[in-house]
């Protein structure tokens, strides 16, 4: 089974500034997907940004990036100049790309997000 | 156009009552797929429905089931509620069953358990 580790119950930036959240998970797959989702307090979780396990070049969403290191088994996510809307819970997830998996995620314990103005 | 919507937005039942969830996807979404969050934690996954079929189950016990509609719209029951069950439960929906599908996410149904 897979499973996925947040280290960092809770995190602070100042706005403007930047901050890296940090993820690491567990599998013996080779073919994958990784997320990382923002829930603010309106529950709403939204995908922020996704990695595909085959490609080596990290992603990148405008203000947010990934560092994805494949054999560290490693996903951080960047976020540059940092918003008070960015303020939220942040959840890694992983999802296996095999077909019997379906498209379940597995999700991280979450990293809740403070923007100080 | 209309995202995932979610009823109720909150419930409150009693230990051992039944409660009964529901989810209409995306429109031309055919897979959903429930989580529960409990306060704290990230989501589990419970179910996966595709095409009226449950194509995943998570540990949990037989107390939760689900079923999808020729709509595609879902319910999730729980019977003989516990204290343990209060939690935000997530609807996902996808267009389809493998994982290259993006999943959307509803704004979960809030259900404390007294």
């Amino acid at each position: 089974a897979q499973t996925v580790t947040q280290s960092q119950p809770e995190m602070s930036v100042q706005e403007a500034e930047t901050v890296t959240l940090s993820c690491t998970y567990d599998t013996s797959e080779s073919d994958y997907y990784l997320f990382w989702y923002k829930q603010p307090p309106s529950r709403q979780m939204i995908l922020v940004i996704r990695q595909e396990a085959y490609k080596q070049q990290n992603a990148t969403e405008n203000r947010f990036s990934v560092n994805f290191q494949k054999a560290a088994k490693s996903f951080s996510l960047k976020i540059s100049d940092s918003q008070l809307g960015d303020a939220a819970m942040y959840f890694c997830a992983y999802r296996s790309n095999w077909e019997t998996s379906g498209s379940r995620l597995t999700f991280g314990e979450g990293t809740q997000l403070t923007v100080n103005p | 156009d209309a995202g995932v919507t979610q009823s109720p937005t909150h419930l409150i039942k009693t230990r051992g009552q039944h409660v009964t969830l529901r989810c209409s996807p995306i429109s031309g979404h055919k897979s959903v797929s429930w989580y529960q969050q409990v306060l704290g934690q990230g989501p589990q996954f419970i179910f996966q429905y595709y095409e009226k079929e449950e194509r995943g189950r998570g540990n949990f016990p037989d107390r939760f089931s689900a079923r999808q509609f020729p709509n595609y719209s879902s319910e999730l029951n729980v019977n003989a509620l516990l204290l343990g069950d209060s939690a935000l439960y997530l609807c996902a929906s996808s267009s389809g069953l493998i994982s290259s599908y993006e999943q959307y996410f509803g704004p979960g149904t809030r259900l404390t358990v007294t």
